[in-house]
């Protein structure tokens, strides 16, 4: 079935550090590809996506590009900011009837970022 | 305006009781979903409903029963709270149920059985 992956967490950083959270997946087919973000005490929100081999996704500074040679989205920040503390979780949605049609997710990466 | 609202947002209750969740959307989406997130913060999809009807069932306990009296509100009534029952439940929902489409979500109901 489909599965996400993500790296194990949590990942701890300093200000204006380099962010990597590693994602592949397994998915018949063409999924598209997510990435939230869960604030502390929060609900998800969705932080960028994209539908298509080679889209990138961007949002406040956060990158991922869809790889699909490698079934890769992994996220990526120049320059991580304390308020970027936070669980990010990535998944995968294909278009197909019954279950596969649910948004699938990774199991999360608990960032955090010190002053 | 909330997109996707849950109500309670803190649950605390005894063992063999029940208990309900409301979720509502303002968004004039089709789809809406329950997920249950444990104490490691693995999410795992519990129902989806598409215009009022339940679209898939995953192995949830029938003691769990979701409702959607309109495709704007989808509640989640249990039977007989366990302690394994102790987590947070998101309702979300979207558009629709295609590939392209992302998924709105509430803030959370906290449910702890003791």
């Amino acid at each position: 079935g489909d599965s996400v992956t993500q790296m194990e967490g949590p990942v701890t950083l300093s200000e204006e550090a380099f962010l990597t959270i590693n994602c592949t997946y397994t998915a018949t087919g063409y999924p598209s590809l997510f990435w939230y973000v869960q604030y502390p005490g929060e609900g998800l929100q969705l932080l960028l996506k994209a539908t298509k081999a080679d889209d990138k996704g961007s949002n406040k500074g956060f990158e991922a590009t869809y790889r699909k040679e490698t079934t890769s989205f992994h996220l990526e920040k120049g320059s991580v900011q304390v308020s970027d503390s936070a669980v990010y979780f990535c998944a995968l949605r294909r278009a197909q009837g019954g279950s596969q049609g649910n948004l699938i997710f990774g199991k999360g990466t608990k960032l955090s970022v010190k002053p | 305006d909330t997109a996707v609202s849950q109500t309670p947002k803190y649950l605390v209750t005894q063992m063999g009781n029940d208990k309900s969740i409301k979720c509502e959307q303002n968004l004039g989406h089709d789809t809406m979903y329950w997920y249950k997130q444990d104490s490691k913060k693995f999410l795992k999809i519990m129902f989806s409903y598409n215009n009022k009807e339940l679209i898939i069932n995953e192995t949830v306990p029938n003691r769990f029963s979701p409702k959607s009296p309109d495709k704007a509100h989808l509640n989640l009534h249990i039977n007989s709270l366990e302690l394994g029952d102790s987590a947070v439940y998101f309702c979300a929902s979207s558009q629709d149920r295609f590939r392209g489409t992302e998924a709105f979500f509430g803030q959370g109901t906290r449910l702890t059985v003791v």
